[in-house]
């Protein structure tokens, strides 16, 4: 597997909460609590959101929020705001050769 | 204050040589790893391999093995990403990354490659 498997595209309202899925399989996602989430805005460098499937790191914003079920992980931003508009980016470790794997990014649209 | 500063914007012609740099400042540079992540125009993340400083054990995605050297000093806190024989297809984004067991903390601001005859 080259990429974990991610929606191309998720979008939602002003104050409405939207979930983003990463489908991996029982190399990663599935055997290991190691999924991570980026948001990366155009022209700009990736920024960790979450770790280890639902930490969040200081000056994250609480509205973000991970999860895992089987080989699925999953982002969840409630409380849509314009600024989260952009890309996002799962990744996993993985006892495949690559060792980590990204997602194929999902562009979140805030209508 | 981490920051992963990178070398600028590169053009360079098929079949150059290149190498790219990642200056770490704010944090100890053996305790981490550094990693080098590709993005092509329009596209998502490729994780490319990662090097340990403390050691230069270094993991290459099998992808780019062979076609790309990670090298780093700790002498002067930087990761390099080289290249012998460079090909139209590696034109992209190259990000280095700063981790500790599966996650990346810290991104540099990318470095430019544009290999065009």
């Amino acid at each position: 597997q080259s990429a974990l498997t991610q929606p191309a595209s998720v979008s939602g309202s002003p104050g409405q909460s939207i979930t983003i899925s990463c489908t991996g399989t029982s190399s990663d996602v599935d055997d290991y609590d190691y999924v991570s989430w980026y948001q990366q805005y155009p022209g700009k460098a990736p920024k960790l959101m979450i770790y280890d499937v639902s930490n969040r790191p200081s000056g994250v914003s609480s509205r973000f929020s991970g999860s895992k079920s089987g080989n699925t992980a999953s982002l969840t931003i409630s409380g849509l705001q314009a600024e989260d508009e952009a890309d996002y980016y799962c990744s996993s470790y993985t006892t495949s050769t690559t060792l980590y794997l990204f997602g194929t990014g999902t562009k979140v649209t805030v209508l | 204050e981490v920051q992963l500063v990178q070398s600028g914007a590169e053009v360079k012609k098929p079949g150059e040589s290149l190498k790219i740099s990642c200056k770490a400042s704010g944090y100890d540079f053996t305790s981490y790893w550094i990693a080098w992540v590709r993005q092509i125009p329009g596209k998502g993340l490729e994780w490319m391999g990662k090097i340990d400083p403390g050691d230069s054990y270094t993991y290459y995605n099998p992808s780019f093995q062979g076609h790309v050297t990670i090298s780093a000093d700790k002498s002067i806190d930087t990761a390099s990403l080289q290249w012998s024989r460079l090909e139209a297809s590696d034109t992209a984004m190259y990000y280095c990354a700063r981790g500790l067991s599966a996650v990346v903390f810290n991104w540099g601001q990318g470095t430019l490659v544009t290999v065009s005859s």
